[in-house]
């Protein structure tokens, strides 16, 4: 069982918004910032968003996270087939002295 | 183009030991800190261990901490990963990623490397 709880699955047609929950604690997300994972199997993680809401360069603006007490969660708007992903969240523990990752959320485009 | 190339997996038995290598390029290594992130066969991601960018401090998960050493060679853009006493759940898709500090994004990661511990 992961640290942080994701949903496992989210799903939404093309076009749609569809929005990817992580609930954490005190010691991760209430108090280090959250980063958010796109993962394809078979290659490598890509990284969608950092400090909470910024998105690294080259990642569509369709792509948005928000932070509020010890939850975080991940927008993406336009779904587009190419979507089709696992997505994680993650978070620095201070009472592990590591990182913890969600268990992933496995989205799908109908 | 930066780049993170791991090797070094394959089939080890229960109890034995495996060494994986993180070759990077593009970017000024010395200047990173660096993780060991995997994945177990139809799992997520977990997170291994971390390294800090010249070599002195270390964090290890719980699973791996007394079994498991990592390590760089900052002259040869390279990260280590020392695995002994190796169990089944060990088996996974290993990863090596870049890091911004102890706690800021992993924003450059390479494809894996397989690791199968099975006799």
């Amino acid at each position: 069982q992961s640290i942080l709880t994701q949903p496992p699955s989210a799903s939404g047609t093309p076009g749609q918004r569809v929005t990817i929950s992580c609930s954490g604690s005190s010691s991760n997300i209430g108090s280090n910032i959250v980063n958010w994972f796109q993962h394809l199997p078979g290659t490598a993680p890509k990284l969608l968003i950092y400090s909470n809401s910024q998105r690294p360069s080259g990642v569509p603006d369709r792509f948005s996270g928000s932070k509020s007490g010890t939850s975080a969660s991940l927008a993406i708007s336009g779904l587009q087939s190419e979507d089709e992903a696992d997505y994680y969240c993650a978070a620095w523990d201070d009472s592990l002295n590591g990182w913890v990752f969600g268990g992933g959320t496995k989205l799908t485009v109908l | 183009e930066v780049q993170l190339v791991e090797s070094g997996g394959g089939l080890v038995q229960p109890g034995g030991s495996l060494r994986l290598s993180c070759a990077a390029s593009g970017f000024t290594y010395s200047g990173y800190w660096m993780h060991w992130v995997r994945q177990a066969p139809g799992k997520g991601l977990v997170w291994v261990s971390l390294i800090n960018s010249d070599g002195s401090s270390t964090t290890y998960a719980d699973s791996v901490k007394g079994r498991f050493t990592i390590s760089r060679d900052n002259a040869k853009n390279t990260l280590y990963l020392q695995m002994s006493s190796l169990r089944a759940e060990d088996t996974a898709v290993y990863y090596c990623a870049r890091g911004r500090g102890r706690g800021g994004a992993l924003d450059i990661w390479g494809q894996g490397t397989m690791v199968t511990v099975s006799s």
